[in-house]
């Protein structure tokens, strides 16, 4: 089974800074890599798929790169509503989930 | 629009088995490259994928769950069900389903508590 490991685990930034939080898989998932948002009590939220590509309404802000082993969701400019948990997932072999990463307001 | 709903008991005893029905609209479950699948997420906790159906009934599951889980679907009610046999407090949190296009989850439904206790 592929293992996501993301980093941090917590990261404290103010808002209207930039975010970068990373993603690793065990073995190469080629693009097969999707971000979640998941604000308390709510489902998740897609935000990019194919490790790069917008999801339907997320706005531009949010970025995705990364290929094979190592991904990074970077958003650019942080509003208050953009202070949740992230998850990585991949559905390259088998589908797994990172252990979430939890943007917090410094 | 694509909505997915989650529905069973919110709470069952150790050993029980667990029946989730998943009813969804805006799609079909018949059409190529389509895909309903189950996510779960004790409090706290992260999220942990369980299984997955594909419109030609492929199926998929977690390996670590795969001998206690069961997918099924039928298209003419629009609906996917799993099951899970012998629960324990450990499998307590929210179960969610969520459609899928190629391999990918894209719509989730807002998830229901289930809660494993005597």
């Amino acid at each position: 089974e592929i293992v996501m490991t993301q980093s941090p685990a917590t990261l404290s930034v103010s808002p209207g800074e930039r975010a970068t939080l990373s993603c690793r898989a065990s073995q190469s998932v080629s693009s097969n890599l999707a971000w979640y948002q998941q604000k308390p009590g709510q489902a998740p939220r897609l935000l990019i798929y194919g490790a790069s590509t917008r999801a339907t309404d997320i706005p531009p802000t949010f970025s995705g790169s990364g290929s094979g082993t190592e991904f990074t969701l970077t958003i650019s400019s942080l509003q208050s509503e953009d202070f949740a948990v992230y998850y990585c997932h991949q559905y390259n072999n088998g589908y797994t989930f990172g252990q979430g990463t939890k943007l917090e307001i410094k | 629009q694509i909505t997915l709903k989650e529905s069973g008991p919110t709470l069952v005893k150790p050993t029980q088995t667990l029946t989730l029905t998943c009813t969804f609209s805006g799609f079909s479950l018949s059409t190529s490259g389509v895909g309903v699948g189950w996510i779960r997420q004790p409090p706290g906790k992260a999220l942990e994928w369980l299984a997955l159906i594909y419109w030609d009934d492929d199926k998929r599951y977690s390996p670590s769950l795969k001998s206690r889980l069961t997918i099924t679907k039928d298209s003419s009610k629009n609906q996917v069900v799993l099951t899970m046999t012998d629960m324990d407090p450990v499998d307590t949190g929210t179960y969610y389903c969520a459609h899928s296009v190629r391999a990918r989850t894209d719509v989730w439904g807002k998830g229901t508590t289930v809660t494993v206790s005597s």
